[in-house]
C-alpha cells in the first residue's frame, strides 16, 4: 500500500509570507495527525482529523495556523503569516482506528527566513 | 497528560557493541508504548510497539524493548548495533487519548 505522503518536501519562505503544507495519509486511514519537530527538541503533537473533523487541536500554537481536511482524505496546514519560530519539520501521520500503529509521512521541513 | 524521558540525547558506539536507549514516561493509566526509527534522510518508521501481553517485545532489525510497569519504563535494546543503526530513535507513548506524545529522540552515532 502507498504510504503516508506529504509535500512538499521542503520549503524555504520569508517571514509574513504564507505557506501551505499538504498531507495524503493512506487510503481509508480516518484518522490523521499533524507533528511538529522543531530542531533538536521533542516532536510535538499539533491535531488530529478523524475524517473530516477536528477530534483534538490543543497543540496548535496559535491562530496563525490552520488545518483543514475537506472530504476526509487529505489534509492541509496553512501557515499564515510565517514567523521565524515557525521553522521545523511538520510530520503527518495517519492510523486506521485510534491506538493502533501510526504510518507517519517523511516530513516537510519549513525554513522561515 | 503523559509525558516522555529520554535520558539520552546522543550516543555514540562502536559496531558490534550493545544498546540500551532509556525511556521513561509518566502517566496514570493503560499505556500504548512505541518506538520509533528515523535513518538520515528517511521518515519516521516504527520499530516496535507495545499495547497488552509479553512485556518484553521484539521489533524489526533487531531490536527489543522491555516494559516495566513498575518503573514506568520501556528501554530499547540492541545486543550489537551496526553502522546502518545510525539514525535517531524516538519513545513515545499514548494513553486515553490515544495520541502518541513523544520524547525528544536519542541520536545514535555507530562507527563502523
Amino acid at each position: 500500500e502507498a504510504g503516508v505522503t506529504q509535500f512538499p518536501s521542503h520549503s524555504v519562505i520569508e517571514k509574513g509570507q504564507t505557506v501551505t503544507l499538504r498531507c495524503d495519509p493512506i487510503s481509508g486511514h480516518d484518522n490523521l495527525y499533524w507533528y511538529r519537530r522543531v530542531m533538536g527538541k521533542e516532536i510535538k503533537f499539533l491535531l488530529h482529523f478523524v475524517k473530516e473533523s477536528k477530534q483534538d487541536e490543543s497543540g496548535m500554537p496559535n491562530n496563525r495556523f490552520l488545518a483543514e481536511r475537506t472530504g476526509g482524505t487529505y489534509s492541509t496546514l496553512k501557515v499564515q503569516p510565517a514567523e521565524l519560530e515557525d521553522s521545523g519539520v511538520y510530520f503527518c501521520a495517519s492510523s486506521q482506528s485510534r491506538g493502533s500503529g501510526y504510518t507517519f509521512g517523511s516530513g516537510t521541513r519549513l525554513t522561515v527566513v | 497528560a503523559q509525558s516522555v524521558s529520554q535520558h539520552n540525547h546522543h550516543v555514540i558506539l562502536s559496531e558490534a557493541a550493545s544498546l540500551e536507549l532509556g525511556c521513561n514516561y509518566s502517566y496514570g493509566g493503560t499505556v500504548n508504548l512505541f518506538w520509533y526509527v528515523q535513518y538520515p534522510g528517511q521518515h519516521l518508521q516504527l520499530l516496535l510497539k507495545y499495547f497488552s501481553g509479553d512485556p518484553l517485545v521484539k521489533g524489526i532489525k533487531g531490536f527489543e524493548a522491555e516494559f516495566i510497569k513498575s518503573k514506568f519504563s520501556f528501554n530499547l535494546r540492541k545486543p550489537s548495533v551496526q553502522w546502518s543503526d545510525t539514525a535517531e530513535y524516538f519513545c513515545a507513548v499514548s494513553g486515553g487519548s490515544y495520541i502518541p506524545t513523544f520524547g525528544r529522540g536519542t541520536s545514535l552515532i555507530v562507527h563502523p
